[in-house]
């Protein structure tokens, strides 16, 4: 079963506007975190921010924030004051504890973000 | 710090050849991970190794291997290589145990002939 969901294929944003790409995941694990990565044309998965499912303020990176929503399973992105160069795949990604130490992460589809002018 | 490196960048082979992929975690990174994003499976997990030691395998056949080093740096080998195995091979590092950040480098993209 899917366990994180990306619903945006594809997404909109004007220059300097704010954008909410979406993630919703499942789990019956207590403890999990979740990512969000950018994946620009280059290849490179860059990792933008990281939230734990025990930590109860929202995470904030820059320009980047996790709209984090325990009881909605939801951990959207929000990227503020958007630039050309944040045109990429954004990927969101989770990664349990019930397999110990381990560090698998499971990813999204991903949600391709255009910054227009 | 040093990101994590993965050499080479691009590689092209013909089906049945054997392929060995190289990462370097950041420094003092003990926990290495592999992923093979491909556009029709998305990104999915290889393998995890942590200090020398494999602890977690994704469902991948046997051909898929790797192992790990006393200085952290791994390796991915895969041999009898199918053309489905051209993908983006990235690697990516944490510090150890419990969860923190995972950064990933700029991937091998693998082309099977």
């Amino acid at each position: 079963a899917q366990k994180i969901t990306q619903t945006q294929p594809g997404m909109f944003v004007q220059e300097k506007e704010a954008v909410t790409l979406d993630c919703t995941y499942d789990t019956s694990d207590p403890s999990y975190g979740l990512f969000w990565y950018k994946q620009p044309s280059s290849g490179e998965m860059i990792f933008l921010i990281y939230q734990g499912s025990y930590d109860q303020q929202n995470a904030t990176e820059g320009r980047y924030s996790l709209n984090f929503q325990k009881a909605r399973k939801s951990a959207n992105l929000v990227i503020s004051a958007s630039q050309l160069g944040d045109s990429a795949m954004y990927f969101c990604a989770m990664r349990e504890s019930y397999t110990g130490t381990a560090s698998k992460l499971t990813f999204g589809t991903g949600t391709r973000l255009q910054v227009t002018l | 710090k040093a990101g994590v490196t993965q050499t080479p960048r691009y590689l092209i082979k013909t089906r049945g050849q054997q392929v060995t992929l190289s990462c370097s975690p950041i420094s003092g990174h003990r926990s290495v991970s592999w992923y093979q994003q491909t556009p029709g499976q998305g990104l999915q997990f290889l393998f995890e190794y942590f200090s020398e030691t494999q602890r977690n395998k994704g469902n991948f056949p046997g051909r898929f291997s790797g192992r790990q080093f006393s200085n952290s740096r791994s390796e991915m080998n895969v041999s009898t290589l199918e053309l489905g195995d051209s993908a983006l091979y990235l690697c990516a590092s944490k510090e150890g145990s419990g969860q923190n950040e995972q950064f990933f480098g700029p991937g091998t993209r693998l082309t099977v002939l």
